[in-house]
């Protein structure tokens, strides 16, 4: 299984919802990330998970909650967004946190109306 | 400040033809390279990577040459297919910074490959 799995493929949420995005790999990658992809423009690194332990965050604003349950999942709690938060939400993984190339998921369409 | 460019939004080839794509970067830094393709409606696919201790990698139709003096990198496809109709993306990482992990993108071309 060489893939990376992303749902909901849309979503639509008010300002006041919470909602959570999910990822899930089966290729026993230990690297996880959460990118932001906005239109006509190159994605956007938001957090690292290395092992199960957030390694790096993009200096992202709070209302963006990531977790990493097990080394398989990842998932991005989102609550209280603005609309310019709406963009295609990426999730990776990689074999480890180095050198390794990152293997994406389709994306999560965000829409924050 | 855009670290990593891809000066052409757009490239246009005829399908058997020879496509080159183009990225330049500014951050010395940088010492890994990778590309990658994006068909709409779908995550970003891996196609190739150099390291900066080498200047050319290939994998059948794909090469990837490197200009470290110039900051400069390129990918050659050949030949060119319709099925490679996409937008590219070129990405590159700090390895020695111990940042690895962290991929800075261009902004894309957008390559059609027509009959």
């Amino acid at each position: 299984d060489t893939e990376v799995t992303q749902t909901p493929k849309h979503l639509v949420m008010g300002m006041t919802n919470k909602k959570s995005l999910k990822c899930e790999q089966h290729m026993g990658h230990r690297a996880m990330y959460w990118y932001k992809q906005k239109a006509k423009k190159p994605p956007e690194l938001m957090f690292v998970y290395s092992y199960e332990k957030l390694s790096i965050n993009e200096s992202v604003p709070s209302r963006f909650s990531p977790e990493c349950p097990n080394s398989s999942l990842l998932n991005l709690h989102l609550h209280a967004l603005q609309p310019e938060d709406s963009a295609l939400y990426l999730c990776a993984s990689s074999q480890g946190a180095g050198v390794y190339e990152q293997f994406f998921g389709p994306g999560t369409r965000l829409t924050v109306l | 400040d855009q670290q990593v460019k891809q000066n052409s939004p757009s490239l246009s080839v005829q399908e058997g033809r020879i496509s080159i794509l183009n990225c330049d970067y500014t951050n010395s830094m940088f010492d890994y390279f990778l590309w990658y393709k994006k068909y709409p409606a779908e995550g970003p696919t891996f196609l190739i990577s150099i390291s900066s201790i080498k200047d050319k990698n290939e994998d059948g139709r794909f090469t990837v040459f490197l200009n470290k003096s110039a900051k400069h990198l390129s990918l050659h496809i050949v030949p060119s297919q319709p099925g490679d109709s996409a937008v590219y993306f070129c990405a590159a990482s700090a390895r020695a910074t111990g940042t690895a992990s962290k991929l800075t993108f261009g902004t894309g071309t957008r390559l059609q490959v027509t009959l």
